[in-house]
């Protein structure tokens, strides 16, 4: 089977810097991808990692580990608007998708 | 910018009753998907299409539920009879690649 574990919250407050963490089990591995969710709305792509290492954008970077089975989320300057639910999906052969349970992060001023 | 359509954007129903949801991928995009969100998890996949054939229905309830991409591009999902169990945020996204999936605004459904 799959299955993919995130933490449930995360609190922080503005101009931090926030990691939510992610690590997965599956079969057919092809990429790790991150998505933010705002309630109500539906979920929006931020980044995405086929190979090991660091990928930046912007405020967000995501890094991979294909060894370790795992990857992180990395927030930087964060701003009350990052306050939403972050899920990290495991991407494998056959353009199947399988998404994480979701963190909750809570931006304070 | 190019978005995925869905509609209606909210529907409430009795139990026992049919619903039906829609969706219009981006275009040119050879997958779509229908995920099911309940409220504090993660979307879970119901189908997969690649173009009109089914890819993955293995998380679909087929006694109630059904679907269907008859062209290749839009696609329907029904839900026959609904149970109070299945009100949740119904996300439909679509790809062209491994990388990412574009997903519409959803129909939130709640069974009364």
């Amino acid at each position: 089977g799959q299955s993919l574990e995130q933490p449930s919250e995360v609190t922080a407050v503005e101009g931090a810097i926030v990691q939510i963490n992610c690590t997965y089990q599956t079969s057919g591995f092809y990429g790790l991808s991150w998505y933010q969710q705002h309630d109500g709305g539906a979920p929006t792509f931020l980044s995405y990692n086929a190979l090991d290492g660091l990928e930046e954008t912007g405020r967000f970077s995501s890094f991979l580990s294909r060894s370790d089975s795992y990857g992180y989320l990395l927030l930087q300057e964060l701003q009350m608007k990052d306050s939403a639910s972050y899920f990290c999906a495991v991407g494998n052969y056959g353009q199947n998708f399988v998404f994480g349970p979701g963190t909750r992060l809570s931006v304070l001023p | 910018e190019a978005e995925v359509a869905q509609s209606p954007r909210y529907k409430i129903t009795e139990k026992s009753q049919a619903v039906a949801f829609w969706c219009d991928p981006i275009s040119g995009h050879a997958t779509l998907y229908w995920y099911r969100q309940i409220l504090g998890q993660g979307p879970e996949l119901l189908v997969q299409f690649q173009d009109e054939s089914v890819v993955d229905d293995s998380q679909l309830p087929k006694d109630r539920f059904s679907a269907e991409r008859l062209k290749g591009v839009d696609s329907t999902l029904k839900i026959q009879p609904a149970e109070l169990g299945d009100s949740a945020m119904y996300l439909c996204a679509s790809s062209s690649d491994s990388s990412l999936l574009f997903f519409g605004p959803g129909t939130r459904l709640t069974v009364l």
